[in-house]
């Protein structure tokens, strides 16, 4: 079993459209979380860390539940340019490495 | 710009060949990751240097992959006697200093093809 699972996609949604994606994580020891947005044939770029209490950034939302050990984006009024693939990342307890999921592909359409 | 910078961007090589790809950080970030990502699927680590000590190598597939930043800012990953699964992008992150929380900026990677 991978440390990180997400759902591969594709998601495939219109412009305006509310879209979530979940991510579940095996180690209960770990420290930190993040989501990261991957362009094709790009490099991984934060998108936002997450927090517990649960975050916001524009129309982005993240959130943290250490008790099921699950992690959630929700992307509001999509834009053609939301399309790429979102990585779920958590980092262990005692460590500054990054673990990814496989990522989740949103495709959003006109 | 100011960031993290790999080469070659890509690499093609025999399998058997030794290959040796680089990473130069942002000035003045003290820890630096080495990261392989394959098609289809997320980053996976190999290997940190927190300047110039290499304190976890744990993600290395095999003994024919090292890595060394010997002052403390520039690193190379090399590969010895390349197989075709090695085939992958490399990506080199760097982070400001010691800490989960700090956030890594990635270079653009080194796509390697071993044919």
């Amino acid at each position: 079993r991978k440390e990180v699972e997400q759902d591969p996609g594709p998601f495939n949604v219109p412009e305006g459209a509310t879209v979530a994606f979940n991510c579940t994580y095996s180690n209960s020891a770990s420290q930190s979380f993040f989501w990261y947005r991957q362009d094709c044939r790009k490099e991984p770029k934060l998108l936002m860390s997450v927090y517990s209490s649960g975050n916001e950034d524009g129309r982005f939302t993240a959130q943290l539940n250490r008790a099921s050990q699950y992690i959630s984006l929700l992307i509001r009024d999509s834009k053609l340019s939301d399309s790429a693939t979102y990585l779920c990342v958590v980092t262990p307890h005692n460590t500054d490495k990054l673990i990814f999921g496989t990522g989740t592909r949103l495709q959003v359409f006109p | 710009g100011a960031g993290v910078s790999q080469s070659p961007r890509y690499k093609v090589a025999k399998r058997g060949q030794d290959v040796a790809l680089r990473c130069d950080p942002i000035s003045g970030h003290v820890s630096l990751f080495w990261y392989q990502q394959a098609l289809g699927q997320g980053p996976e680590f190999l290997t940190y240097f927190q300047n110039e000590a290499q304190l976890d190598k744990s993600g290395l597939p095999s003994d024919r992959f090292f890595a060394e930043r010997p002052e403390g800012s520039v690193s190379t990953l090399k590969i010895q006697r390349t197989q075709q699964e090695d085939s992958a992008v490399y990506l080199c992150a760097s982070s400001l200093s010691q800490g989960a929380g700090q956030p890594q900026h990635f270079g653009d990677g080194t796509r390697l093809s071993i044919l």
